[in-house]
């Protein structure tokens, strides 16, 4: 266990729908990082928060948005789903931004939204 | 961007040979290399990491090595045994700078047989 918590577990919803998905850092952590894992695009970084702020952008599109709350936990907000946003979500967690002694990150047990 | 290549994309072994999984990064930025695996319908779960001033790092049955000049940074797994069966990730990322988003190698399945 990696101390990184995500709910739900299992989404199942219909295209053109909004969905949350929510995940806690492990206690300590500041960093929040969101990753998609899909058949065919592999593992791909969307989103960085440290400790409630922006840090970084990936693979995101315009459709999706993140935050992190006061008490660090994030959610990932996806809208007007499409069948291609079917795919593992994971979030991971780290001590901080970005430092030579703080840059594992810690993944959660992932959500698996399914887009019908 | 970073681009990170990772091969074989399967391997097959037999109980107590080795295996190598090699990968190749393209920003010579590029600081830190951690190799995860993953379970079917599981977390990728950090198994070793490597950062770029060092050029090898060993725990217990599995290593890493890393050739910054070639950009090239390798999994070695010795002694394999059945519960090493899993998909393995490389990746890297550029740690001190903007956070520590990392870029993924399209993984490799590895079949660890009896």
């Amino acid at each position: 266990d990696s101390g990184v918590t995500q709910t739900p577990k299992h989404l199942i919803t219909a295209t053109g729908q909004r969905v949350t998905l929510r995940c806690s850092p492990r206690s300590g952590d500041l960093s929040v990082y969101w990753y998609q894992q899909s058949l065919d695009q592999g593992l791909q970084f969307l989103i960085h928060y440290y400790n409630g702020e922006e840090r970084a952008k990936g693979n995101i599109l315009e459709r999706f948005s993140a935050q992190q709350f006061p008490d660090l936990h994030s959610e990932l907000n996806l809208s007007s789903l499409e069948l291609g946003d079917s795919a593992l979500y994971f979030c991971a967690s780290s001590v901080a931004a970005g430092g030579s002694d703080s840059y594992e990150q810690y993944f959660g047990p992932g959500t698996r939204l399914t887009v019908t | 961007g970073e681009n990170v290549e990772q091969h074989p994309s399967t391997l097959s072994v037999q109980e107590g040979d080795s295996a190598v999984i090699k990968c190749t990064y393209s920003d010579s930025a590029s600081n830190y290399f951690p190799w995860y695996k993953q379970e079917l319908g599981k977390r990728p779960q950090l198994i070793i990491d490597i950062r770029s001033n060092v050029g090898e790092k060993k725990d217990q049955r599995i290593a890493v090595t890393l050739n910054k000049t070639a950009k090239h940074f390798s999994l070695h797994i010795t002694e394999t045994q059945p519960e090493d069966s899993a998909v393995y990730f490389c990746a890297a990322s550029r740690y001190k700078a903007a956070g520590n988003k990392l870029t993924f190698g399209g993984g490799t399945r590895v079949l660890v047989k009896p």
